[in-house]
């Protein structure tokens, strides 16, 4: 059975502090990793992943891909309070990529 | 605006009394789907379709049906609605093509009594 797996499930940070959220998965049919930030909403997406070893950066934002161990990460540095939200991982499989499966969510509450 | 809209936002019913949850999307995307989303599970998918009249399971689809008679509606109905489908519900679009993000609706809270 496909598995996205989140780690912590819920964190706690000061405004400034780095945060790193964890995502590993067993999925067949790999095709893609998304992360999506959801508040009180929608998710909106953040990064889509297919490949090992780049790193995508929006701003404080930025994750990365390993196809080999089978993780991504999620860092946000300098946080700020409009980061507290949950954070979503998705990994698309089947031919077309677009069956998604996704994590159970990370909770990141960033304190002023 | 490119956007999903989803109908209604909220929703009471009682157990056993069919309805439907509307899902519109105005950026001509050939993939749809639906999504449930519960404390501690996350977003489960309940059925897809690829495009017009290629619908197909996700993870939980029972107690579900869908449509796709159209490219830009994909209605999901409950037919006989049970208190465990009390959940929040997302219907999402994307391009067919596996680098196309999925796009959501703002969601539809269903409680069933």
């Amino acid at each position: 059975e496909d598995k996205v797996v989140q780690s912590p499930l819920s964190l706690v940070v000061h405004e400034g502090d780095t945060v790193t959220l964890n995502c590993s998965y067993e999925v067949t049919n790999f095709r893609s990793l998304l992360w999506y930030k959801q508040e009180k909403k929608a998710p909106t997406f953040l990064f889509m992943l297919t490949s090992s070893g780049i790193e995508k950066k929006s701003g404080r934002l930025s994750s990365i891909l390993d196809k080999k161990e089978l993780f991504s990460i999620l860092n946000i540095t300098a946080t700020q309070t409009g980061d507290s939200a949950v954070y979503l991982c998705a990994v698309g499989r089947d031919n077309y990529g677009q069956n998604f499966v996704f994590g159970p969510g990370t909770r990141l509450s960033v304190l002023p | 605006e490119a956007q999903v809209t989803q109908n209604p936002r909220y929703l009471i019913t009682v157990t056993g009394k069919k309805l439907t949850v509307t899902c519109s999307q105005n950026m001509n995307h050939e993939y749809m789907s639906w999504y449930r989303q519960d404390p501690g599970l996350g977003l489960r998918q309940i059925y897809y379709s690829m495009n017009v009249e290629v619908t197909d399971k996700g993870d939980v689809p029972e107690g579900y049906k869908v449509s796709r008679k159209e490219k830009r509606n994909f209605p999901l109905i409950l037919e006989s609605p049970s208190p465990n489908q009390t959940s929040l519900y997302f219907c999402a679009s994307s391009y067919r093509g596996y680098v196309s993000p999925l796009h959501f609706g703002n969601g539809t809270r269903l409680t069933v009594t």
